[in-house]
């Protein structure tokens, strides 16, 4: 069965800093990885998502993500952060069953 | 608009009573998930089902039950076993082509039990 770490509950940073989220997945076969965001009492929002090819991915609203299969990682970044990204962020992982599992999730706080 | 939709958004039930959480999908998905989201906890796989008529656990579905009866609709019954129904839950919806399709999720229902 897949799972999915995000090791960081609550991270803090000033507007116009870079933020880095991590996400640690466990899946025997080759993983489908997702980032979505939620805004307080929403549904999720697709960021960006990696399925083969370029480990690099480009999201929308500037964030990207780098697939490290020998760390089993998905970090997401930005490089500089507005005060409309603070949010919830979530990982999560597909299986050819389509089981769709998330991280515990982590909340990003903006400072001015 | 294509989209997800869940009813009602806030919902309030008396212990021992059941209630059913309405989600109506228009994108034309095959497969259907419900979430349940706890503060600290992320977001938990109740249930889930690929096609009509056919519906598979996830990880936490003891109290819960579901149909799918038409590939618009999956309806989330919480019963009277569910100890701690108090939660934020979240439909979601995806195709079948592959796994690697992105999942829609409705704006939630908040269920307090009073």
């Amino acid at each position: 069965a897949q799972s999915v770490t995000q090791p960081d509950i609550h991270i803090t940073v000033s507007e116009g800093a870079s933020l880095e989220l991590r996400c640690n997945y466990s899946y025997g076969a080759t993983p489908y990885l997702f980032w979505y965001v939620q805004s307080p009492g929403q549904g999720l929002q697709l960021l960006l998502k990696y399925f083969s090819g370029d480990t690099l991915v480009q999201g929308i609203k500037g964030f990207e993500a780098e697939f490290k299969r020998s760390q089993s990682s998905f970090n997401l970044r930005k490089p500089s952060v507005h005060w409309s990204d603070a949010a919830e962020y979530f990982c999560a992982v597909g299986a050819n069953d389509y089981k769709l599992s998330f991280g515990a999730g982590t909340t990003v706080t903006v400072r001015a | 608009d294509g989209g997800i939709t869940q009813s009602p958004k806030y919902l309030f039930r008396k212990e021992g009573q059941n209630v059913t959480l309405s989600c109506e999908q228009n994108l034309n998905h095959d497969a259907m998930y419900w979430y349940r989201q706890d503060p600290g906890q992320g977001l938990r796989l109740i249930y889930y089902s690929q096609i009509v008529n056919d519906f598979q656990k996830g990880d936490i579905a003891e109290g819960y039950s579901v149909s799918r009866e038409k590939k618009e609709s999956f309806p989330l019954t919480v019963t009277s076993a569910q100890k701690n129904p108090t939660a934020f839950y979240l439909c979601a919806s995806t195709r079948t082509e592959g796994p690697n399709t992105e999942a829609f999720f409705g704006q939630g229902t908040r269920l307090t039990v009073v």
